[in-house]
């Protein structure tokens, strides 16, 4: 079955550190994986992509993911964090072949100053 | 480039009432998909249409449809609401497909009472 997980629901780490949320995945398929990020009461901004090629891949506000096949994962990591990260991170898998993503079930970040 | 519009932001409802949603895509993007979060379940997928065609639907009861118009807009009802329906609803607009790069937007929040 295709599905995604989380390890991690919560995430606290003081501004500046560095930062590293897990991701692994179940998919039957060449996957499509995605991060998104959710501030309270909105909706899901992309941070980054993986369809092919490298694996590691670079996204918005610093962020990079790197896809790993034989381990299934695809791990999201910030060198520096900022106060403003905050938010819920959650990891996706789709594919050429399905009409649907499916999601981890988040992992909420905190920043301490 | 307008990103996904959807609307109302905010709805109360009455128990037994329906309700519609209503979603705009990005300009171009033939595929919506809906998703209800909740804090119990998660992002769980509603159902996804590609030029006017619903292609896939989650594990709903059929209390929850869509539809989807000539330009791309699409709407969703829920009928005979229930307490359980409470949720963030999201619509997703790609241009490839529903398991694809799919941009969200805001979200509609309603709430059941």
């Amino acid at each position: 079955a295709q599905s995604v997980t989380q390890p991690d629901i919560h995430i606290t780490v003081s501004e500046g550190a560095s930062l590293e949320l897990r991701c692994n995945y179940s998919y039957g398929a060449t996957p499509y994986l995605f991060w998104y990020v959710q501030s309270p009461g909105q909706g899901l901004q992309l941070l980054l992509k993986y369809f092919s090629g490298d694996t590691l891949v670079q996204g918005i506000k610093g962020f990079e993911a790197e896809f790993k096949r034989s381990q299934s994962s695809f791990n999201l990591r910030k060198p520096s964090v900022h106060w403003s990260d905050a938010a819920e991170y959650f990891c996706a898998v789709g594919g050429r072949n399905t009409d649907k993503l499916i999601f981890g079930t988040g992992t909420r970040l905190q920043v301490f100053p | 480039k307008a990103g996904v519009t959807q609307t109302p932001r905010y709805l109360i409802k009455t128990r037994g009432q329906q309700v519609t949603l209503s979603c705009s895509p990005i300009s171009g993007h033939r595929s919506v998909s809906w998703y209800q979060q909740t804090p119990g379940q998660g992002l769980q997928f509603l159902f996804e249409y590609f030029s006017e065609t619903q292609r896939n639907k989650g594990n709903f009861p059929g209390r929850f449809s869509g539809r989807q118009f000539s330009n791309s807009r699409s709407e969703m009802n829920v009928s005979t609401l229930e307490l359980g329906d409470s949720a963030l609803y999201l619509c997703a607009s790609s241009l490839a497909g529903g398991g694809t790069e799919a941009f969200f937007g805001q979200g509609t929040r309603l709430t059941v009472v």
